[in-house]
């Protein structure tokens, strides 16, 4: 069965450093990825999603994610986080057209930005 | 921009109550889905839906059933609340027509079963 597995269910990073947030997927085929973000008391907002077309991926709010089929990974990095980064990461994956939209989610990680 | 509504942001229901949470998108996707969110546990799917009165199971799906009569509107059914089903319920559309396309969240219902 597929899975996604964060690493690290608790971030913490100061101001301006990088903000790396780990994400490995399980799967027999590539899957098709994301990474969502939700602010406290909101629900899931898309921040970059993986189409195999370029495995570097650039999103919102200057996060990127690379694609590494070798290491089964789509790590979320930003070079410099800012106090508005505050908030919980869910990497998912999809399996594609046989299973069209339906998600499978890590169990996030929540980012702390400390001044 | 594609909105997902959900009808309430808080709930508070009694153990056995008959709880119906409601959502509507207003971009005719042909995809809706509910998960539970719960922490450490990420988002869970209960049920799915891709076309008006299907209806698919999701990994949790014991306790809830699920009504799409029309396609822009997907509800949530707890027959019978109990305490262990208060959590944050999040409703999400998607188009059908592309398997890469992103999911759309609403804001979310905070269910407390007392």
């Amino acid at each position: 069965a597929q899975s996604v597995t964060q690493l690290g269910s608790h971030v913490s990073v100061s101001e301006g450093a990088l903000v790396l947030l780990r994400c490995n997927y399980s799967s027999s085929v590539p899957p098709y990825l994301f990474w969502y973000v939700q602010y406290p008391n909101q629900g899931l907002q898309l921040l970059l999603k993986y189409t195999s077309a370029a495995t570097l991926v650039k999103g919102i709010n200057g996060f990127e994610a690379e694609f590494k089929k070798s290491e089964t990974s789509f790590h979320l990095t930003k070079p410099s986080a800012h106090m508005s980064d505050a908030a919980e990461y869910f990497c998912a994956a999809g399996k594609g057209r046989g299973a069209t939209n339906k998600l499978i989610f890590g169990t996030g990680t929540l980012l702390a930005v400390q001044p | 921009d594609v909105k997902v509504t959900q009808s309430s942001r808080y709930l508070v229901k009694r153990t056995g109550e008959k709880v119906f949470l409601e959502c509507v998108q207003d971009m005719d996707h042909e995809n809706m889905f509910w998960y539970r969110q719960d922490p450490g546990l990420g988002l869970r799917l209960i049920y799915f839906s891709y076309d008006v009165k299907m209806k698919e199971k999701g990994d949790i799906p014991e306790g809830y059933s699920v009504s799409r009569e029309k396609k822009e509107r997907f509800s949530l059914i707890l027959e019978s609340a109990s305490t262990n089903q208060t959590s944050m319920y999040l409703c999400a559309s998607g188009a059908g027509s592309s398997y890469n396309s992103p999911l759309h969240f609403g804001n979310g219902t905070r269910l407390t079963v007392t």
